[in-house]
């Protein structure tokens, strides 16, 4: 079945890096978009980043541009989020899901706590 | 960016009854809106896309309508697995693609 499984998560100092993954099944990872997004504790969904099919066009929302790289290996059906300077407001399980305007499946989600 | 919102925070709804959840966007998205559901601990799930196309899977009770900047999702006859969050979503004009803040759906 359309599966997503995201990994990489963990707890890291204020001003460290972390490499997020998404590892894709169930279609044809190469086709589609594919959508990073965050929810910090106890609130709302925040849209972070997106890649196009190969790769091409890429937008970053203002609240972690200069500060995250999205990528992807669709030899490896496999999505990326290089994420660095880290801070508190940071917190958050990282969703990454499945094409642009609609997302249609997400992964579970992988967490990611910053602090001291 | 256009903001989402959405109203009430919270609806306390009996089992059987009728939900009625709305979201109003800062400027007009169309019908480019879509519903979600999160349950505690789990991921969002897409329930409705393009403001009342459902979801593969999504039973005929949930209903969604509007255009512009009111949107309203129906959930009839609620069910207990249909207490949870719900987030609204704008997919015309980006970047970015914008969430509402939720409402939460509680047993009354």
């Amino acid at each position: 079945q359309v599966q997503l499984v995201e990994s990489g998560g963990g707890l890291v100092k204020p001003g460290g890096s972390l490499r997020l993954s998404c590892a894709a099944s169930g279609f044809t990872f190469s086709d589609h978009y594919m959508s990073w997004i965050r929810q910090a504790p106890g609130k709302g969904l925040e849209w972070l980043s997106y890649i196009s099919s190969s790769g091409s066009s890429i937008f970053y929302a203002d609240s972690m541009k200069g500060r995250i790289t999205i990528s992807r290996d669709n030899s490896k059906n496999s999505l990326f989020l290089q994420m660095n300077s880290l801070r508190a407001e940071d917190t958050a399980v990282y969703y990454c899901a499945k094409d642009r305007d609609v997302f249609d499946i997400w992964g579970q989600g992988t967490t990611v706590t910053v602090s001291s | 960016e256009i903001v989402m919102t959405q109203s009430p925070a919270t609806l306390s709804v009996s089992p059987g009854e009728r939900a009625t959840l709305s979201c109003r966007a800062s400027q007009s998205v169309s019908t480019n809106l879509a519903w979600y559901q999160q349950k505690p601990g789990q991921a969002p799930r897409l329930l409705i896309y393009g403001t009342s196309t459902r979801a593969t899977g999504i039973p005929a009770r949930f209903s969604g309508s509007g255009s512009g900047t009111e949107f309203t999702l129906t959930i009839n006859s609620l069910q207990s697995e249909d207490f949870a969050l719900y987030y609204c979503q704008q997919y015309n004009n980006w970047p970015p693609w914008t969430f509402g803040h939720g409402t939460k759906v509680e047993i009354k």
